[in-house]
């Protein structure tokens, strides 16, 4: 069981910069989210998706864009990379029936310097 | 004020000791849930709950709805489960999360 699988696990990037973080579920799960956690603080809702083609924001969507092609996939785009962005990014997924738990991906290490 | 607070930010007790944390919200809420991160940095989900008392092992989560609080207890603790605990809250009508900053408890044997 894979479960939700985050690539890369690490990753350094330059300031202005753009990359992707991935994101993949193999549970037929409608309803994935993308948060970062900063140290010390709790974890932040940057995007969420309640199915393919659908998007919403967090509390915290500025400089990420995001998308939900298929039902599998939800990548997470930084562009044009700040040191603000510095965190580790997690990604999860949960079934849409109301209460479910979701289930999390290992987290993406990301530096900007 | 955030949402959600937990109690105490940090815990170190002797292996064998009885563990409580604490998280209160000020949101309507449709279910609570605990979280255990590692310090390889996973998250599992360890109990989602609405009312009363869910017991799974040595682990035991409550909630008092009327007080908005919830506590969880480890009885017997053990060092493998020194780790972050972190309560959230599902609030009603919204298909998300919102985060305690979490409880990092270390157990020395």
């Amino acid at each position: 069981n894979a479960g939700v699988t985050q690539t890369p696990k690490f990753r350094i990037l330059k300031i202005g910069q753009s990359m992707t973080l991935q994101c993949a579920q193999d549970m037929n799960h409608n309803y994935m989210y993308w948060y970062r956690q900063d140290p010390g603080m709790g974890l932040k809702l940057i995007y969420y998706s309640v199915g393919a083609g659908i998007t919403d924001k967090g509390e915290v969507p500025n400089g990420y864009n995001v998308s939900r092609s298929t039902t599998e996939d939800f990548p997470l785009r930084l562009e044009l990379a700040a040191p603000s962005q510095t965190s580790v990014y997690f990604c999860a997924s949960r079934r849409h029936d109301s209460n479910q738990p979701q289930h999390f991906g290992d987290g993406t290490r990301l530096s900007i310097l | 004020k955030n949402e959600v607070e937990q109690s105490p930010q940090n815990l170190t007790a002797q292996e064998g000791e009885f563990i409580t944390i604490n998280c209160s919200y000020s949101v309507g809420i449709s279910a609570l849930h605990w979280l255990q991160q590692h310090p390889g940095g996973g998250i599992v989900s360890l109990f989602m709950l609405s009312s009363g008392k869910k017991k799974h092992g040595r682990l035991i989560a409550t909630i008092n709805i009327q007080e908005k609080h919830s506590s969880l207890h480890i009885t017997a603790s053990h060092p493998r489960d020194s780790a972050v605990y972190i309560c959230a809250v599902g609030i009603q009508g919204a298909q998300k999360l919102v985060f305690g900053q979490g409880t990092r408890l270390t157990i020395n044997p």
